[in-house]
């Protein structure tokens, strides 16, 4: 079982449309939460950080559950601008170790 | 702030030569940088830790002798890949971390290595 497994899509959802990702992690050590973006043959790029009580960006919102060890992504009003692989990334307790998620590819058409 | 950059973000060789990459941290120094490859559909995978002034630490199934890594000051990593083959064509990133910083990772651009 891979320690951070997610859907790879590809998600097409229209503009305008919600989506949500889901992310289970399988490590009980993993201490902070992340969603990267990368775009095609470019570094990733922090999307947010995932927090215990939830939280929201603008059209993003990231939740945490522990207790199922599951993250998850919304993303509102989706833009054509939002194409993009989405990465769910874990970090160990007391290391800088992160551990990336296989991605999930969205595409959002006109 | 918090600025990564590699050199050379694209490279070129003919099996067996070694390329070296570069990866700085620009307005920040940083104790621990990583090394990342990432094949074509694939996440990230870790290739090792590099702790300044220490030696890199090799994730399992990484090769130490092939993939050289130098961590000679605070603001710079050096990750050698010794006697290319096609195999070994692939997006390597590396990141770095604020010695300030607990867990997030800054990236640089990445260097693309394709090898003949």
């Amino acid at each position: 079982r891979k320690e951070v497994e997610q859907d790879p899509g590809p998600f097409n959802v229209p503009e305008g449309a919600t989506v949500a990702f889901n992310c289970t992690y399988s490590n009980s050590a993993s201490q902070s939460f992340f969603w990267y973006r990368q775009d095609c043959r470019k570094e990733p790029k922090l999307l947010m950080s995932v927090y215990s009580s939830g939280n929201e960006d603008g059209r993003f919102t990231a939740q945490l559950n522990r207790a199922s060890q599951y993250i998850s992504l919304l993303i509102r009003d989706s833009k054509l601008s939002d194409s993009a692989t989405y990465l769910c990334v874990v970090n160990l307790r007391g290391t800088y170790k992160y551990i990336f998620g296989t991605g999930t590819r969205l595409k959002v058409l006109a | 702030g918090a600025v990564v950059s590699q050199h050379p973000s694209r490279v070129i060789c003919k099996s067996g030569t070694s390329v070296k990459i570069e990866c700085r941290s620009l307005d920040f120094q940083a104790t621990t940088m990583f090394w990342y490859r990432q094949f074509p559909k694939q996440s990230l995978m870790l290739m090792a830790t590099s702790n300044e002034g220490s030696k890199a630490t090799y994730e399992q199934g990484v090769e130490k002798d092939k993939f050289l890594i130098n961590h000679a000051s605070l603001t710079l990593s050096t990750l050698t890949v010794t006697s290319a083959h096609p195999e070994d064509s692939s997006f390597y990133i590396c990141s770095a971390v604020p010695g300030t910083s607990v867990s997030e990772q800054f990236f640089g651009p990445g260097t693309r290595l394709t090898v003949l």
